[in-house]
């Protein structure tokens, strides 16, 4: 079957840094996804990771370990706006869709 | 980058009645586009994978001829919902896949309110 976990709920100070891991389990592998979503907007993409290792964008990085069927994403310098919902996701086959897990909800507090 | 247009934003309908949602790739080709569902609190459900020029793939347990789902061009793919009930009430969200490269790019989603 096919299967990714995530955490359900996430808690942190403006500041601070916060990391949302994900286990995935697939049939095939096309690359590991993270989306932001706010309440009641659709998601917005944040990183790809196809290749094991880390990759940095700004205040965000993403890691992968495709034989740990592992990925965390690493949010830092933590802000209010940050609150959301974030979505891991993977592609089984390429041009497939994206299987997403439940989502982890992070809430930001001053 | 990539957008994707969802129309409309919000709907609301009545018990019985029939909604169509567009799903535009607006600067780029998308052979395949996905249909999802989200619940309140909870995560993004696949509903079919939209295929250009041939039958949409639903997945297990989505009514096709509840959910109807046409494909008539690399830039457009309508969901209809069909004789809407309360229970269809939720967040549907359309996704592309840039033919010519790796990302998926979502709608901005219908909020749809059966009454």
């Amino acid at each position: 079957g096919q299967n990714i976990d995530q955490p359900t709920e996430m808690t942190a100070t403006e500041g601070a840094i916060v990391q949302i891991n994900c286990t995935y389990q697939t049939s095939g592998f096309n690359g590991l996804f993270w989306y932001q979503q706010h309440a009641g907007e659709a998601p917005t993409f944040l990183s790809y990771n196809v290749l094991d290792g880390l990759e940095e964008k700004g205040r965000f990085s993403s890691f992968l370990s495709r034989s740990k069927g592992y990925s965390y994403l690493l949010l830092k310098e933590l802000q209010m706006k940050d609150s959301a919902s974030y979505l891991c996701a993977a592609a089984n086959q390429a041009g497939t869709a994206l299987i997403f897990g439940k989502g982890t909800t992070l809430s930001v507090s001053s | 980058g990539a957008v994707v247009s969802q129309h409309p934003s919000r709907v609301i309908c009545k018990s019985g009645t029939s909604v169509k949602i567009e799903c535009r790739s607006l600067d780029f080709q998308a052979t395949t586009m996905f249909w999802y569902r989200q619940f309140p609190k909870q995560s993004l459900m696949l509903m079919a994978t939209s295929n250009e020029g041939s039958k949409a793939t639903y997945e297990q347990g989505v009514e096709k001829d509840k959910f109807l789902i046409n494909h008539a061009s690399l830039t457009l793919s309508t969901l209809t919902v069909t004789s809407a009930h309360p229970e269809d009430s939720s967040f549907y969200i359309c996704s592309a896949r840039d033919d010519g490269g790796y990302g998926y790019t979502f709608g901005s989603g219908t909020r749809l309110t059966v009454v």
